[in-house]
């Protein structure tokens, strides 16, 4: 599997439920991003949750991190027609950054998450 | 403030043909990423260039190059291309920062480039 790898890769519910997506990932991270993308245009930030940390809130928004099993999850409650989008988990990996080199952020494939009013 | 901004928003090439891509960072942010974003798949890292230069590129050919202006703004280049190439083009920016990992990528509303 690939390095932040989302699941569920879909996931239909109702207005008013709850929305929880899971990332994993494979090496060690600073940080992991969530972001979101509507319908094949940009993406938008939504929260950053850094390796020390373990778990943020924004709003509807709740996001976990789990070091030790190296996944994360985004849940959305309460949730509304406008949070129809995709969601992207984004590592950025530690190591390089103390060799001076690149610094590597992946992206996983995506959750594409359909609330029905 | 105005956000980070891509031209064109749409291009439909042939396949053989060159395209370029071009990108304007948010004000103040010096360095800018290049993903190309196929039907159905997630992000693929293209391109991140900092200050000029190009600090990592992915796993794409050669094909794909770029460059980053002095004023940060920067353009994607697609050689000789195919009709798999066919995708969206998404650029981001951020503040370059040298330690604790970046912060979160401000992204265009992309190009759709389409090979006939």
């Amino acid at each position: 599997s690939q390095q932040g790898e989302e699941d569920p890769q879909a996931l239909s519910i109702q207005e008013g439920e709850n929305a929880t997506m899971n990332c994993s990932y494979k090496t060690s991270i600073n940080n992991l991003q969530w972001y979101r993308q509507n319908s094949g245009r940009g993406l938008v930030h939504l929260i950053l949750i850094r390796s020390n940390e373990r778990e943020k809130h924004s709003g509807r928004l709740r996001v976990t991190l789990d070091t030790s099993k190296k996944s994360s999850s985004l849940l959305i409650t309460a949730s509304r027609a406008a949070d129809t989008a995709s969601y992207f988990c984004a590592t950025d990996e530690a190591p390089q950054i103390h060799s001076g080199g690149y610094q590597k952020v992946t992206f996983g494939i995506g959750t594409k998450l359909q609330v029905i009013p | 403030e105005a956000g980070v901004t891509q031209s064109p928003t749409h291009l439909i090439k042939t396949r053989g043909q060159q395209a370029t891509l071009r990108c304007s960072p948010i004000s103040g942010h010096t360095s800018v990423y290049w993903y190309q974003q196929a039907l159905g798949l997630g992000l693929q890292f293209l391109l991140w260039y900092d200050e000029g230069e190009e600090r990592n590129r992915g796993n794409f050919p050669p094909r794909f190059s770029g460059r980053q202006f002095p004023n940060y703004s920067s353009e994607l280049n697609v050689n000789a291309l195919e009709l798999e190439d066919s995708a969206l083009y998404l650029c981001a920016s951020s503040p370059f920062i040298t330690t604790g990992g970046r912060d979160e990528q401000f992204f265009g509303p992309g190009t759709r480039l389409t090979v006939l």
